[in-house]
């Protein structure tokens, strides 16, 4: 079973600071990850995604996240926080393999403070 | 190419009503997932139908229920709608088994509201 566990609810910065979200992932094989924002009353829009390529996945917006295997760890940062990216993000997880059901951690709304 | 359309965006029913949401996922996609968002629960899966079958269910009561047609359009209903049923509902369209590199692209909802 796959699951995905992000840690911190609400997590302040301030503008022009690092941002850095955690996302700790379980799967009995290989996954697939992603990382989607959603701003007030719209869907989720896709970050980025790691499908076992790079271990360091750039996406829009000047986000990346790196996978660590050995931390089953899939942390969504960005070197310098705009008040555009205040949102909430969520980290997924997908089995890679033939059938894809996506596993949708409880998010991390991120504030960024003038 | 067009992405997933919910409709629709907005809804406003009384408790004891039904209700009935539709979304048309992207074009060639055949997977099409439902999820209930609430300030409180979060993003709740509720089900996912792939070639018009129902292949997965979250845990809701039966007065949430859901169908595809051969289009791959989908519909999800709800019957005697509670207070509780307020919350924003997400479609997601995925491309399907054997697609790799496939996540899951979202529509922007429809935000039912029970009074």
């Amino acid at each position: 079973a796959q699951s995905v566990t992000q840690l911190g609810s609400h997590v302040s910065v301030s503008e022009g600071a690092l941002v850095l979200l955690r996302c700790n992932y379980s799967s009995s094989v290989p996954p697939y990850l992603f990382w989607y924002v959603q701003y007030p009353n719209q869907g989720l829009q896709l970050l980025l995604k790691y499908t076992s390529a790079a271990t360091l996945v750039k996406g829009i917006n000047g986000f990346e996240a790196e996978f660590k295997k050995s931390e089953t760890s899939f942390h969504l940062t960005k070197p310098s926080a705009h008040m555009s990216d205040a949102a909430e993000y969520f980290c997924a997880v997908s089995e890679s393999g033939g059938y894809q059901k996506v596993t949708f951690g409880t998010g991390t709304k991120l504030q960024v403070i003038p | 190419k067009a992405g997933v359309t919910q409709t629709p965006r907005y809804l406003i029913k009384t408790r004891g009503q039904q209700v009935t949401l539709s979304c048309s996922p992207i074009s060639g996609h055949r997977s099409v997932s439902w999820y209930q968002q609430t300030p409180g629960q979060g993003l709740q899966f509720l089900f996912e139908y792939f070639s018009e079958t129902q292949r997965n269910k979250g845990n809701f009561p039966g007065r949430f229920s859901g169908r595809q047609f051969s289009n791959s359009r989908s519909e999800m209903n709800v019957s005697t709608l509670e207070l509780g049923d307020s919350a924003l509902y997400l479609c997601a369209s995925l491309g399907g088994p054997g697609v790799r590199n496939t996540e899951a692209f979202f529509g922007q909802g429809t935000r039912l509201t029970v009074v």
